[in-house]
């Protein structure tokens, strides 16, 4: 099993700061299948980035993902208060898939 | 508009049984993955079970392998979850997530519902 682990835990920001999101796999994740996801209080989570770097539709491109191997992250620049939510990392290489356990990114 | 929707959660004891249902709509059903994902309260995602896209193939998480069952019906756009010997740990937001291909891996969960909530308790 991939196990994703996530850090921070929380970051506290402020509106218009910049915000990098870190996902490191237990072990390689190949060709890159890592996603990342949104999750708002009492809501689904959105797909944001897929193939570790590709925006899905309708992302703007504040949101970019970069990484490959065992180490991804995610970068949130001029925060906006919308954006303020739980960040999730995905892998579907490998079965089980497996969720990190979340980044909260937080208003200061 | 492309959209999943769950239905069919409720309160059941332990040891009992449930089938939740996702209903989907405006895409080509059978061209896609279907996955199961839940999220107990105040905790994170937890993949649960996927289904290929002409339902031949299943996948279980461990946690629930022999006492989940996952199926689809093509002609009726729908994709259920038969769960039986319910445990309190089963308690949870279950979400109904289209992967982005008729395989469930190599390919991420792009549309989501907004999820069916079963509560196992006595």
């Amino acid at each position: 099993e991939i196990v994703l682990t996530q850090s921070p835990g929380t970051l506290s920001l402020s509106p218009g700061e910049g915000a990098t999101l870190s996902c490191r796999a237990s072990q390689s994740v190949s060709s890159n299948y890592l996603a990342w996801y949104q999750q708002k209080p009492g809501q689904a989570p959105r797909l944001l980035i897929y193939g570790a770097s590709s925006r899905a539709t309708g992302i703007p491109d504040k949101f970019s993902g970069s990484g490959s191997g065992t180490d991804f992250t995610l970068t949130i620049s001029r925060l906006e208060p919308e954006d303020f939510a739980v960040f999730y990392c995905h892998q579907y290489d490998n079965s089980p898939l497996t969720f990190g356990g979340g980044t909260k990114v937080e208003m200061k | 508009e492309v959209e999943v929707l769950e239905s069919g959660g409720g309160l059941v004891q332990p040891g009992g049984s449930l089938r939740i249902s996702c209903a989907a709509s405006d895409f080509t059903f059978n061209y896609y993955a279907m996955n199961w994902v839940r999220q107990a309260p105040g905790k994170g995602l937890e993949w649960v079970s996927s289904i290929s896209g002409s339902g031949t193939d299943t996948y279980y998480a461990d946690s629930v392998k022999g006492r989940f069952t996952i199926s689809r019906d093509n002609s009726k756009t729908t994709m259920f979850l038969q769960m039986n010997s319910l445990r309190a740990e089963d308690t949870a937001v279950y979400y109904c997530a289209r992967s982005m291909g008729i395989h469930y891996n190599y390919y991420s969960m792009d549309v989501w519902g907004t999820g069916t909530t079963v509560t196992v308790s006595s």
